[in-house]
């Protein structure tokens, strides 16, 4: 149980085309889901935290109009983002929280990796 | 400040010596810590969560126990395919359950 699959699983473009990543939570309903970027040997950086029906929200430093973020059903969440640049190059990871006893414990999707050219 | 710590940044052992990851933490409010295994090039994979000072977890050669200022995940004689990078992450239990994560431990275990 507790499956996230993400697609694509890699992802190559040119610069300034928009691409979009989505996550889904296969056996069951994900009322907040999150995304997060990873460079190579570093930890995960949250991007933002999106829940079904509402905007999303975005950490400091991230660029909501450069990453959109629709989370338009409990099993699914796509990251759009726009016109892509060299620097944007890296590991996208989703997650969907389900909420075990007392913690929400967040499982995750295998990644996407995007090279911008 | 929320901060999550994680020592030593990597750690290279030989297959069947055992040993211990360390994740300190300094935050406003626990509600949950996690340990989650990640191999290059893909998603963390879930291997606990423990909520209070005193719990403890094992699965398989993985044992995480908590106190109230770190959490500590112990490798009884691992294998080389223990060789991962294993992060720790706390959700704090304020406002919109935030969750932080650690740096990483790398493992490597040769056989």
């Amino acid at each position: 149980g507790a499956v996230v699959s993400q697609h694509p699983s890699r992802v190559i473009c040119k610069s300034g085309t928009s691409v979009k990543i989505e996550c889904r939570s296969l056996d069951f309903q994900a009322t907040t889901m999150f995304w997060y970027r990873q460079f190579p040997k570093q930890s995960l950086m949250l991007m933002a935290t999106s829940n079904e029906g509402s905007k999303a929200t975005y950490e400091q430093g991230v660029e909501k109009d450069k990453f959109l973020i629709n989370h338009a059903s409990l099993t699914l969440s796509t990251l759009t983002v726009t016109s892509a640049h060299p620097e944007d190059s890296s590991f996208y990871i989703c997650s969907a929280s389900l909420p075990s006893g007392l913690q929400d414990t967040q499982y995750f999707g295998p990644g996407t990796r995007l090279t911008v050219l | 400040e929320d901060q999550v710590t994680q020592s030593p940044e990597a750690l290279r052992l030989q297959e069947g010596e055992s040993s211990s990851l360390n994740c300190s933490y300094t935050v406003s409010g626990l509600r949950g810590l996690f340990w989650y295994r990640q191999d290059p090039g893909k998603g963390p994979e879930f291997l606990f969560t423990l909520y209070s000072a005193g719990e403890e977890k094992e699965k398989e050669r993985l044992k995480a126990t908590l106190t109230k200022k770190e959490s500590f995940l112990h490798i009884t004689a691992p294998k080389p395919e223990d060789s991962a990078t294993y992060l720790c992450a706390v959700q704090l239990n304020t406002g919109g359950f935030k969750t932080i994560f650690g740096a990483g431990t790398r493992l490597f275990v040769k056989a």
